[in-house]
């Protein structure tokens, strides 16, 4: 199975700040990766789907982007409900596999 | 909109099979649309999928569960379900339903429920 890794495992930001965090495939996965946020005791919420698409609702300070082993998500300015952990799944090849996830953090 | 709501035992014994079921509303689990399935996330660990049914009832199966899982439809009650034999600790989780339409990613997510595995 593909295994994704994520770095950094925990971010600190200030709010109004830039995040970015990375998501490495152990194969190309073309462009079949997305990003989800879970908030503690919730389900992860889709963000982000074929690397660089928004999901329905999902605000434009969130943006993703690259394609075969190498993907970032961008926040442009953290919001204070944007501090949560932050998964990336690749689709490409079954089964469906995650990162380990990376914790945002307010500084 | 979809909706998903998992319902079942809370806890379960080793060596016993735990058994779940997902309800879905807002929407027909008949649909060619959408596939319906099953997530888990152990306590502060990270997400694993378990398995994928079609409204059709074709399975699909992560290979490091195959052995142990079941995953099937009941179209008359708008349910799909899940069966996890032979249960250790390890499989102590909070198990979500999951429906997706275009690719395997998520759109809908139950809210989760909590199984553990214990004596």
């Amino acid at each position: 199975e593909i295994v994704m890794t994520q770095s950094p495992a925990t971010l600190s930001v200030s709010p109004g700040e830039r995040a970015t965090l990375s998501c490495r495939a152990s194969q190309s996965v073309s462009s079949d990766l997305a990003w989800y946020q879970q908030k503690p005791g919730q389900a992860p919420r889709l963000l982000i789907y074929g690397a660089s698409t928004r999901a329905t609702g999902i605000p434009a300070r969130f943006s993703g982007s690259g394609s075969g082993t190498e993907f970032t998500l961008s926040i442009s300015s953290l919001q204070s409900e944007d501090f949560a952990v932050y998964y990336c799944q690749q689709y490409n090849n079954w089964p469906p596999t995650f990162g380990q996830g990376t914790k945002v953090e307010i500084k | 909109q979809l909706q998903l709501q998992e319902s079942g035992p809370g806890l379960v014994k080793p060596s016993e099979t735990l058994s779940l079921t997902c309800t879905v509303s807002g929407g027909s689990i008949s649909s060619r649309s959408y596939y319906w399935g099953w997530i888990r996330q152990p306590p502060g660990k990270g997400l694993e999928w378990i398995g994928s049914i079609s409204y059709s009832g074709s399975a699909y199966y992560n290979p490091s569960l195959k052995s142990r899982v079941t995953i099937s439809v009941d179209t008359s009650k708008n349910q799909f379900s899940l069966n996890l034999s032979s249960v250790t600790a390890a499989d102590t989780a909070v198990y979500y339903c999951d429906s997706y339409s275009s690719g395997w990613f998520i759109d809908y997510w139950g809210q989760g429920t909590l199984v553990t595995v214990s004596s």
